[in-house]
């Protein structure tokens, strides 16, 4: 079963402030890195995806992947009272007989507080 | 506008009365899935469809079926529906890189009673 490990929180960090946001996940070979925002009530929104181990950066967001730790995490600069949500981590791997398996985490909630 | 659509948004049921919860996409999307949420289980996926014709099991896949006999809808069937399928569902579709929901629908909130 393969597994992917958010910390549920919530997180809160104060407006303006650095948001960090982190995920594990078990199967090593694990290839693609999505992260999904969540509004209270609303559907999830792609907001992130990565491939390759290093960072990858879009606007305030930052994802980072290191493959040989398991490891995702995305990076929120200068927070907003607007980023408060849930942050869904999810990991594409393969699955065998030519199919991929997408798993999601839990979800971290993140509060901005003004 | 780019939209993945579900119907209905609401639904209460009562447990054996089969039901179709619709989905269709206006984005001309190859890729279509289906995800349950649940607290506490997060967000599981249950069918996808690399395209026309073509579906296979995610996580989560007992208790339901479903069809892609047009690109634009994947319609998921609960045959004889259960409590423990009482759930939020969302319906996704993307393009050029399957398994990476791109566009999610509203969400339909199904209780089975």
């Amino acid at each position: 079963q393969k597994e992917v490990e958010q910390n549920s929180g919530p997180l809160s960090v104060p407006e303006g402030a650095i948001a960090s946001l982190n995920c594990t996940y078990s199967d090593r070979g694990s290839q693609s890195f999505f992260w999904y925002r969540q509004y209270s009530g609303k559907s999830p929104e792609l907001i992130m995806s990565i491939y390759s181990n290093g960072d990858k950066e879009d606007g305030r967001f930052t994802a980072q992947l290191n493959k040989a730790s398991q490891y995702v995490s995305l990076l929120i600069r200068d927070s907003q009272p607007s980023d408060s949500a849930t942050y869904l981590c999810a990991v594409l791997a393969y699955s065998g007989a030519g199919s991929y398996q997408l798993t999601f985490g839990k979800g971290t909630k993140l509060s901005v507080i003004p | 506008e780019a939209q993945v659509t579900q119907n209905p948004r609401y639904l209460i049921t009562v447990t054996g009365k089969k039901l179709t919860v619709t989905c269709s996409q206006n984005m001309n999307h190859e890729y279509m899935s289906w995800y349950r949420q649940d607290p506490g289980l997060g967000l599981r996926q249950i069918y996808y469809s690399m395209n026309v014709e073509v579906t296979d099991k995610g996580d989560v896949p007992e208790g339901y079926k479903v069809s892609r006999k047009e690109k634009r809808n994947f319609p998921l069937i609960l045959e004889s529906p259960s409590p423990n399928q009482t759930s939020l569902y969302f319906c996704a579709s993307s393009f050029g890189r399957a398994y990476q929901p791109q566009h999610f629908g509203d969400g339909t909130r199904l209780s089975i009673l």
